[in-house]
């Protein structure tokens, strides 16, 4: 069946860069947009942004804008995000989830636990 | 950006009890609102979709409705594997954002 796997929990200073994985199984990832939605410890869900696999199209959400990529690689079926200038409030578990377009969100990652501290 | 907002924050209910929660939307989405699940430590999972309509595998005490700017995800008979945070969404325009949530538990 469908899948979304993510990468391991990472650990990063401020200021750094961290890029999560997200590896699509049992579907064609250029058939679907691929979205990454962030949790803060004890908040609520908060949309980054979206790829659009077959073009490469993005949308990202302006909080976002400017410190993130989101990019595939269709060869492996495998989604990117990179956030970079890494802040304390950047802490949270990151899911890459499948949807972006006007479609609902219906497979997600396991997501993975980004944590920046000194 | 198109503000989601969800009464009650959170409530709690018994088993078998009939539980309604309200997402409502700042601007027009038209149908295009979906409803997700998310337990302790869980990436959330797909319930509802355009509105109202139930995501494979989804137990048919839930069900949902309206359009435009309000919306009610309703769970009949509540059961014990009912219990976390229900969020709603609109994927009708960028940035697709999510109501603030609404923790249901069992009483």
């Amino acid at each position: 069946q469908a899948q979304l796997v993510q990468s391991g929990a990472e650990v990063k200073k401020p200021g750094a860069s961290v890029k999560v994985s997200c590896k699509a199984s049992g579907y064609s990832l250029t058939t679907y947009g691929l979205s990454w939605v962030r949790q803060a410890p004890g908040q609520g869900l908060e949309w980054m942004g979206w790829i659009n696999p077959y073009d490469g199209n993005t949308n990202y959400a302006q909080k976002s804008q400017g410190r993130v990529t989101m990019t595939t690689d269709t060869s492996t079926s495998t989604a990117y995000m990179e956030l970079r200038s890494l802040g304390f409030d950047d802490t949270a578990v990151y899911y890459c989830a499948r949807g972006g377009d006007i479609r609902a969100f219906d497979i997600w990652g396991q997501g993975t636990m980004v944590t920046v501290s000194s | 950006d198109i503000q989601m907002t969800q009464s009650p924050s959170s409530l709690s209910a018994f088993v078998g009890d009939r539980v309604t929660i309200t997402c409502r939307a700042s601007q027009g989405v038209r149908a295009y609102l979906n409803w997700y699940l998310q337990t302790s430590g869980k990436a959330p999972r797909l319930l509802i979709y355009v509105a109202s309509t139930l995501h494979t595998g989804v137990p048919s005490r839930f069900s949902a409705s309206g359009s435009g700017t309000e919306f009610t995800l309703t769970i009949n008979s509540l059961r014990r594997e009912d219990v976390g945070t229900y969020y709603c969404q609109q994927t009708y325009t960028n940035p697709r954002t999510f109501g603030p949530g609404t923790k249901v538990e069992i009483k």
